[in-house]
């Protein structure tokens, strides 16, 4: 059963700072991983879908890394800004389904 | 183009009642998956469906069902509800299944009183 997890829960930096989110999970043999970020109360909007194949996957500000021999991704983003401030979550297929983690809030202090 | 939309956006139910939720997926997708997500805690899967197939199910009770129309659009039927059932329940399309890019809809928040 592939378990994912996410550690810290929650995150507060000054603006400016760069951001490290962690993901982890127990079983390797992933097709994919992909990140999301959680606005209060909303839906997820996908931010990086990094390939099994791929070590790196960017976008913008936003870097993910995978590594899936020690079961690991992160997230860097660089920069943050107030408008960064949201939960960010990873998830990997499994069977018919992702996977996700719990998330890390991250606030984001102007 | 449009994103997947779900509605209602806001639902608010006693216990035991019935409720139907909506889903309509970007255009030229055929896979829709339905997840419920507490707060503090990640989405859980709940049903996928790929050309009106259920191609998989998540541990909930037979209280919970679903159905993909031609269109595409799905809908998911709670029965006999539970203040348990309170939650954000979120549609994501796709254009073939989980390995896919995932698209979500902005939820619709359930609350059972």
């Amino acid at each position: 059963k592939q378990e994912v997890t996410q550690i810290p829960a929650a995150l507060s930096v000054p603006e400016g700072e760069n951001l490290v989110l962690n993901c982890s999970f127990t079983d390797s043999a992933i097709y994919n991983l992909q990140w999301f970020r959680q606005d209060p109360g909303k839906g997820l909007t996908s931010l990086l879908l990094i390939q099994s194949s791929q070590r790196e996957q960017t976008s913008g500000r936003l870097n993910a890394s995978l590594d899936k021999s020690s079961g690991r991704s992160t997230l860097y983003i660089a920069a943050s800004q107030p408008g960064d401030s949201a939960t960010y979550l990873c998830a990997v297929p499994n069977d018919y389904k992702l996977s996700f983690g719990a998330g890390t809030t991250v606030t984001v202090r102007a | 183009d449009a994103g997947v939309t779900q509605s209602p956006t806001h639902l608010i139910k006693t216990r035991g009642q019935h409720v139907t939720l909506r889903c309509s997926p970007i255009s030229g997708h055929k896979s829709v998956s339905w997840y419920q997500q507490v707060l503090g805690q990640g989405p859980q899967f709940i049903f996928q469906y790929y050309e009106k197939e259920e191609r998989g199910r998540g541990n909930f009770p037979d209280r919970f069902s679903a159905r993909q129309f031609p269109n595409y659009s799905s809908e998911l039927n709670v029965n006999a509800l539970l203040l348990g059932d309170s939650a954000l329940y979120l549609c994501a399309s796709s254009l073939w299944g989980p390995t896919d890019t995932q698209y979500f809809g902005p939820g619709t928040r359930l609350t059972v009183l």
